[in-house]
């Protein structure tokens, strides 16, 4: 159950995108089509962005999408807004009931 | 509004026992499979255990298997955690997350968090 691997940092200017990927393995993030995505807010829970890989709850902007290519996931932020800073943490299901996190990435808004 | 509200944090000394729990309210609880999720102040995320809607599918991370028990009532809508040996790397905030499914896929709806902390 090793994390998966995200970059701790991302950043981007007002109205840019930015793109986080979020590696694993075909155990993981390859092999199920049960990734999801979570944005943390300083002192906050954690919100649910994206499940199976490229839904989105209902009530979340469609500025948020997901994406997979092999044993990488990725999570877009399109046209960045001052309120998207925050922490961003990959999941995926690993099989036998479990899952796994990644490593989380910090978005910075310049 | 679903609502999960955890409990029973608190100091405890190294090789001790704690038992979590987590009230649900705001949807069918027996509809949907539970998780604890951690996480060390400043850390990341760890998953540490999910169960099933019915307890018939229950997972454990490694670093918790064979100290922690995933238990739940429906008929309260209520899940618990019994953490037994516990750690100083077990120190971190509990919280309690609702799946989407029945059968534990996707972690989505998480309660506020309730600190355990093991230290001597």
């Amino acid at each position: 159950q090793s994390a998966l691997t995200q970059p701790p940092s991302a950043s981007g200017s007002p109205g840019q995108s930015v793109t986080i990927p979020c590696t694993g393995t075909s155990s993981d993030v390859g092999g199920y089509n049960y990734v999801s995505w979570y944005q943390q807010h300083p002192g906050k829970a954690p919100k649910i962005l994206i499940y199976e890989v490229i839904k989105r709850p209902s009530g979340v902007p469609d500025r948020f999408s997901g994406s997979r290519s092999g044993n990488t996931a990725s999570l877009t932020v399109s046209g960045l807004q001052a309120e998207d800073e925050a922490d961003y943490y990959c999941s995926s299901y690993a099989g036998s009931d479990t899952f796994v996190f990644g490593t989380g990435t910090k978005v910075t808004v310049l | 509004e679903v609502q999960l509200v955890e409990s029973g944090g608190g100091l405890v000394q190294p090789g001790r026992s704690l038992r979590l729990s987590c009230a649900a309210s705001g949807f069918t609880f027996d509809d949907y499979a539970m998780h604890w999720v951690r996480q060390v102040p400043g850390k990341g995320l760890e998953w540490v255990s999910g169960i099933s809607w019915n307890s018939g599918m229950i997972g454990y991370a490694d670093s918790v298997q064979g100290r922690f028990t995933i238990s739940r009532d429906n008929a309260k809508n209520s899940l618990f955690l019994q953490m037994n040996t516990l750690r100083a790397d077990d120190t971190a905030l509990y919280y309690c997350v609702k799946d989407r499914f029945s059968s534990g896929r996707c972690p989505d709806h998480w309660g506020q968090g309730t600190l355990v902390t093991v230290s001597s």
